[in-house]
C-alpha cells in the first residue's frame, strides 16, 4: 500500500465550485506540505504543517485553505476555483527528524478547473 | 532566500550515451541537496542527496551527483543512459535545521532517451 495517498487523482470542476483535495499518510510523519506543479515552473508550496495544531503559509497560498485533521490528513480547498488553478497538486510528508527534510510524496491529483 | 536554478528544460540523449542535467543553488547558509524523479504519471521519487561528507553522491538508478560548493553546484550524471531513464528530474534545495525547513525546486529538466 502507498504511504501517502491523494485523492480523486483527477477531478474537473467548474469556475466558482468549491472543492477538496484530501491527502492521507500512513509513514507517521509529523509534518505534511500541498504544492502545486505547473509545466516549466517546477513545483510550488502553497500550504506547509508541522503538526496539528501548526499551519503556514507558503509562497502561493492565495485562493487556497488547508486543514489537518489528524497527524495523517491534511486537506486542501479551493473556495471558488477558477481556471488557473488548473494544475497538478502533490501532498509531500516528512519526519522532524529526517535528514535534511526529505520528503515523500503522493502520486498527484490532476485538477482541471473549466 | 534560496534558489534553484536548471538552467536546461529539455535534454535528449540518445540510448547508452552519458547524460548531465545541470542545476545551480544560490543560499545564504549550509545546503541539503536533493535530486527528484518524476516518471510520467507519478510522483517524485527521490534520485540522491547531499547532505555533508563525500561531494559524489551515488543515487538510484546509476545516477550520481557531485557537489560544488565553489560553484554553488549540484550536477546530475549517468554514464549510460536506458530508454526507461526518460522522466522529468527535480534538483531541489533545503536549509534545514534552520530556514523553516522547507524545499524550494527548480524548474525541472526534461530528459528524454531515444533510441
Amino acid at each position: 500500500d502507498a504511504d501517502v495517498t491523494q485523492t480523486p487523482r483527477n477531478r474537473i470542476t467548474k469556475t466558482g465550485k468549491r472543492i477538496m483535495l484530501e491527502c492521507s499518510q500512513t509513514k507517521g510523519h509529523d509534518r505534511m506540505y500541498w504544492y502545486r506543479q505547473d509545466p516549466g515552473l517546477g513545483l510550488r508550496l502553497i500550504y506547509y504543517s508541522f503538526d496539528v495544531k501548526d499551519i503556514n503559509k507558503g509562497e502561493i497560498s492565495d485562493g487556497y485553505s488547508v486543514s489537518r485533521q489528524a497527524q495523517a490528513k491534511f486537506s486542501l480547498s479551493l473556495e471558488s476555483a477558477i481556471p488557473n488553478q488548473t494544475a497538478l497538486y502533490f501532498c509531500a510528508t516528512s519526519d522532524i527528524t529526517g535528514q535534511g527534510n526529505e520528503q515523500f510524496f503522493g502520486p498527484g491529483t490532476r485538477l482541471t478547473v473549466l | 532566500a534560496q534558489s534553484v536554478t536548471q538552467l536546461d528544460s529539455q535534454v535528449p540523449v540518445f540510448e547508452e550515451a552519458p547524460v548531465e542535467l545541470r542545476c545551480n543553488y544560490s543560499s545564504s547558509v549550509s545546503v541539503y541537496l536533493f535530486w527528484y524523479v518524476q516518471y510520467p504519471n507519478q510522483g517524485l521519487q527521490l534520485l540522491l542527496k547531499y547532505l555533508s561528507g563525500s561531494t559524489l553522491v551515488k543515487g538510484i538508478n546509476g545516477f550520481e551527483a557531485e557537489f560544488n560548493k565553489s560553484q554553488t553546484s549540484f550536477h546530475l550524471r549517468k554514464p549510460s543512459v536506458h530508454i526507461s531513464d526518460t522522466a522529468e528530474y527535480f534538483c531541489a534545495v533545503s536549509d534545514w535545521p534552520g530556514g523553516g525547513n522547507k524545499l524550494t525546486f527548480g524548474t525541472g529538466t526534461q530528459l528524454k532517451v531515444e533510441l
